[in-house]
């Protein structure tokens, strides 16, 4: 069974420049997350979507971030612009259904704001 | 708001040792506990799923228990090995809100 899949892995931006970062969970996976990881810290909820709906955004910092998924598949997740504060991995993450259900996490991205 | 905690946050040990890290959580209304494995510049690993109905999991020299009433859980690591250096998270899915939510981890060196 394939794994989620993440990419890029590692992307170096300028402050005020955008990213985008995309994720393909596991086959037949309906809940989807994406985390931010500062270093040293650990995974911090973003957003949160079953199938195409978002089910938590409450972390998303709105006014920079936003995250689609796309026929309750694959997600992107975008920032623009980008702070100095930006810099983390970003992790997707994905599983079978809410409630009592296994996570699954993608190699992440490692996003460098210079 | 459910906080999750990890006790100790960096642990350093001689092989062959066996282990405890502990994982304690504020709301006691989860549906599971998942502990992670993570290695440098990784992503994250799944060890150990605990439903809330069960006490414990194994899995080779991995043991993880749970309290849902005391809102605590602990990994066990029996005989440590160097290839065992990672780090440790342990998540909780809420029940109110299905969010899986981290804690900051244990941070564990063996040397030989």
């Amino acid at each position: 069974e394939a794994g989620v899949a993440q990419s890029p892995r590692y992307k170096i931006i300028e402050k005020r420049q955008s990213v985008a970062f995309w994720c393909n969970p596991i086959s037949g996976h309906a809940t989807l997350y994406w985390y931010q990881q500062i270093l040293g810290q650990g995974p911090k909820l973003l957003i949160q979507f079953q199938n195409n709906g978002v089910v938590d955004d409450s972390q998303l910092p709105k006014d920079r971030f936003s995250a689609e998924r796309l026929k309750g598949v694959d997600s992107t997740l975008k920032i623009q612009p980008a702070k100095l504060e930006d810099s983390a991995v970003y992790l997707c993450a994905s599983s079978t259904g809410p409630m009592n259900t296994e996570a699954f996490f993608g190699q992440g991205t490692r996003l460098t704001v210079v | 708001k459910q906080e999750v905690t990890q006790i100790p946050a960096a642990l350093s040990v001689p092989e062959g040792e066996n282990l405890v890290l502990n994982c304690s959580f504020t709301d006691s209304a989860i549906y599971n506990l998942q502990w992670f494995r993570q290695d440098p510049g990784k992503g994250l690993t799944s060890l150990l799923l605990i439903q809330s109905s069960q006490r414990e999991q194994t899995s080779g020299r991995l043991n993880a228990s749970l309290d849902k009433s005391s809102g605590r859980s602990t990994l066990y690591i029996a005989a440590s090995q160097p290839g065992d250096s990672a780090t440790y998270l342990c998540a909780v899915r809420e029940g109110n809100t299905d969010k899986l939510i981290f804690g900051t981890g244990t941070r564990l060196q063996v040397f030989p």
